[in-house]
């Protein structure tokens, strides 16, 4: 298994309040991503980094920020968490070139009440 | 929005039986990959058929890819218990190299192997 470890891998929270996910990575891929899955809806791409300090929005980056000051660690941050954030995030990573695979965390599940 | 739709969204079959999942997409693509997913877990990585590739085998798994028709096919043959899950198709539209593969994942289909 790649070496991928999200943090916390369950959390409940309250609207309002601010959640910080963390991505840790031990494989030294050049690439990051932050998705949320949810029924019905497949995995959506969120934010993703192509290298430290450097990231871009995916499809549904509203209400969402991240940060890469390392090459290992990709933190996505819900600045004020909504209900409708309660999902499933998971990190993945992929390295440099054409046609390279994703290697993907095991999640976060988180609620919003 | 969605780039690719599974079909059928749930399968069950006995352990033995072949089990074939379709995946239609609908703009050009760069390549697509096949993902499975256990309950509670992360995907894992399947096989990656390029564009001018239509058919590619890993195991028991053969992917075959339709450009013309935008759809691509996963067939597990002499399915067991241990692939019971959901499995996703997913597009990379970007040819660049040197870019993030920004995959755009369909729905799923749920598979059911049964003893």
């Amino acid at each position: 298994d790649a070496g991928i470890t999200q943090s916390p891998r369950h959390k409940v929270t309250e609207t309002g309040t601010p959640v910080t996910l963390r991505c840790h990575q031990t494989e030294n891929h050049r690439y990051m991503y932050w998705y949320r899955q949810d029924p019905g809806h497949g995995l959506r791409l969120i934010h993703y980094s192509y290298g430290v300090k450097d990231t871009d929005k995916g499809e549904v980056s509203d209400g969402y920020s991240v940060s890469r000051s390392k090459t290992e660690d990709f933190l996505l941050t819900l600045e004020s968490a909504t209900s409708s954030q309660t999902s499933v995030y998971f990190c993945a990573i992929s390295g440099q070139g054409l046609n390279q695979p994703q290697h993907f965390g095991d999640g976060t599940r988180l609620s919003i009440l | 929005s969605q780039q690719g739709e599974e079909d059928p969204q749930a399968l069950s079959i006995q352990e033995g039986e072949n089990a074939t999942m379709n995946c239609s997409y609908k703009t050009s693509i760069n390549n697509l990959q096949w993902y499975r997913q256990n309950s509670g877990r992360g995907l894992v990585h399947l096989i990656l058929i390029r564009s001018n590739e239509r058919e590619k085998h890993s195991g028991r798994l053969r992917v075959t890819l339709d450009t013309s028709k935008k759809s691509s096919s996963l067939l597990i043959t002499a399915s067991r218990a241990a692939d019971t899950a959901s499995y996703f198709c997913a597009t990379d539209m970007d040819p660049n190299t040197g870019t993030a593969s920004k995959l755009t994942f369909g729905t799923g289909t749920r598979l059911q192997v049964t003893l």
